[in-house]
């Protein structure tokens, strides 16, 4: 596709549920990364891949969090044993590489509301 | 570590009237920065970005100048449309090398609403 794509675009969960999160980056990206944003605030940094590897998970707010790109293209963002203060959107973005010079497109998110 | 702080919020204001959203940030060495906008229902888009200091990014009327004495990236427009009412959010990306990755760093947001 032409950007980055996330599924689902809404997903309502009730509290101690598993979430599983997608993202489809765009074509050839190298970069990819996942933000976290509450209600009325900016978005905050979860972690990265640079193709399959993770390098920097040091925002996922606790070992409930997990996120994988196994080949290097799609990703998938797993939240385990959902808590209320997990209710976000959580962005996807992707980019050709690290540098100043290639910017980060984002997906429209999706919007997890843990019941 | 790394912040960025945005003007309080909600900014409200009539059609062709003079736009500021203030920005200032904490950093070591020379990140970049950038502003971001969110229309209603849409992703997070570039608006425009800076590099280095005294750089002066622009894009669709809005410009922003990369200040290092007074670690600012305000966003100006001199004549703002009711198609300009969206989120903004300043960011920045730490400087290259080191653990950064290119991620950003983002302020909190600051709503526009534009009246005819």
């Amino acid at each position: 596709g032409a950007g980055v794509s996330q599924s689902p675009r809404y997903k309502v969960a009730k509290r101690g549920q598993d979430v599983a999160l997608r993202c489809d980056p765009i074509s050839g990206h190298v970069s990819l990364f996942w933000y976290q944003q509450a209600l009325g605030q900016g978005p905050e940094f979860l972690t990265y891949f640079q193709n399959e590897a993770q390098l920097d998970k040091s925002g996922l707010p606790s070992d409930r969090f997990f996120a994988e790109r196994p080949e290097g293209s799609v990703s998938t963002l797993k939240i385990q044993r959902t808590q209320q203060e997990d209710s976000a959107v959580y962005l996807c973005a992707s980019s050709k590489q690290t540098g100043d010079n290639s910017p980060l497109h984002f997906g429209n998110g999706t919007r997890l509301t843990v019941t | 570590g790394n912040s960025v702080t945005q003007m309080e919020g909600p900014v409200t204001l009539s059609e062709e009237a003079f736009l500021t959203i203030n920005c200032t940030y904490t950093a070591t060495g020379y990140p970049s920065l950038f502003w971001y906008v969110q229309y209603p229902g849409e992703g997070l888009q570039l608006l425009l970005k800076a590099t280095k200091a005294d750089d002066k990014g622009s894009n669709k009327g809005f410009e922003a100048t990369y200040r290092k004495e007074t670690t600012s990236f305000h966003l100006e427009k001199g004549s703002v449309q009711v198609s300009d009412s969206a989120v903004y959010f300043c960011a920045l990306k730490g400087a290259a090398g080191g653990t950064s990755y290119g991620k950003l760093t983002f302020g909190q947001g600051t709503i526009l609403t534009v009246h005819p």
